[in-house]
């Protein structure tokens, strides 16, 4: 059961460089969302899905698109890179936004900006 | 945006000792209060769940408690190991999940 799989594990960017996080579950899970971890400030949510064909805004979108054009899928699509999205990347992915349900995370992805 | 703190930021305990962290949120409309385990650079992993006020979820020598009233949540463990270190991430449900920045605890052998 591969759970949540996201690529690449570590990326280093040029300012203005644009690329695409991939994150892919294979649980059927409705819930998918992207969240970058800084020091000091635990997870924040950039942005997140409740179905195919459904996004919307976390806390820190800006600089962020992402799309939903399948159940399993979500990919994060940095638009022009800036030092400051310099971070790790979590995907995470849940059954329904629910009471009770589980969030699972991929191993992370590790951007440097320069 | 919906406020989780979690305290203390960090912990430093010796083996053997027994400690607790705190994790407050707002206290309407809630779904469910979340603890995860996350050790450096691996992904966080999920403890327990928490939906109704009063619950109390054990695993191991890790337990917590839940008080949907006045809004907080405590994660107990007893008799910390070294491999106990890790940082320890609540999060609320409520239309989205909104995560606390982590109590980071390291326990020396």
């Amino acid at each position: 059961n591969a759970g949540v799989t996201q690529t690449p594990k570590f990326q280093v960017l040029k300012t203005g460089q644009s690329m695409t996080l991939q994150c892919a579950q294979d649980m059927n899970h409705e819930y998918m969302s992207w969240y970058r971890q800084d020091p000091g400030m635990g997870l924040r949510l950039i942005h997140y899905s409740v179905g195919a064909g459904i996004t919307d805004q976390g806390e820190v979108p800006n600089g962020y698109n992402v799309s939903r054009s399948t159940t399993e899928d979500f990919p994060l699509r940095l638009l022009s890179a800036a030092p400051s999205q310099t971070s790790v990347y979590f995907c995470a992915s849940s059954y329904t936004l629910g009471s009770g349900n589980t969030i699972y995370f991929g191993e992370g992805s590790w951007l440097t900006v320069v | 945006i919906l406020n989780v703190e979690q305290s203390p930021q960090s912990l430093h305990v010796q083996e053997g000792d027994s400690t607790n962290f705190t994790c407050s949120f707002p206290s309407s409309n809630f779904y469910a209060l979340h603890w995860y385990r996350w050790e450096t650079a691996k992904s966080p992993e999920a403890l327990f769940v928490m939906t109704l006020n009063g619950d109390e979820k054990k695993k191991g020598r890790i337990s917590a408690t839940l008080n949907t009233k006045e809004g907080y949540s405590y994660l107990y463990i007893k008799g910390s190991q070294p491999e106990d270190s890790a940082t320890y991430l609540c999060a609320f449900n409520f239309n989205k999940f909104y995560f606390g920045s982590g109590t980071k605890l390291n326990v020396k052998p």
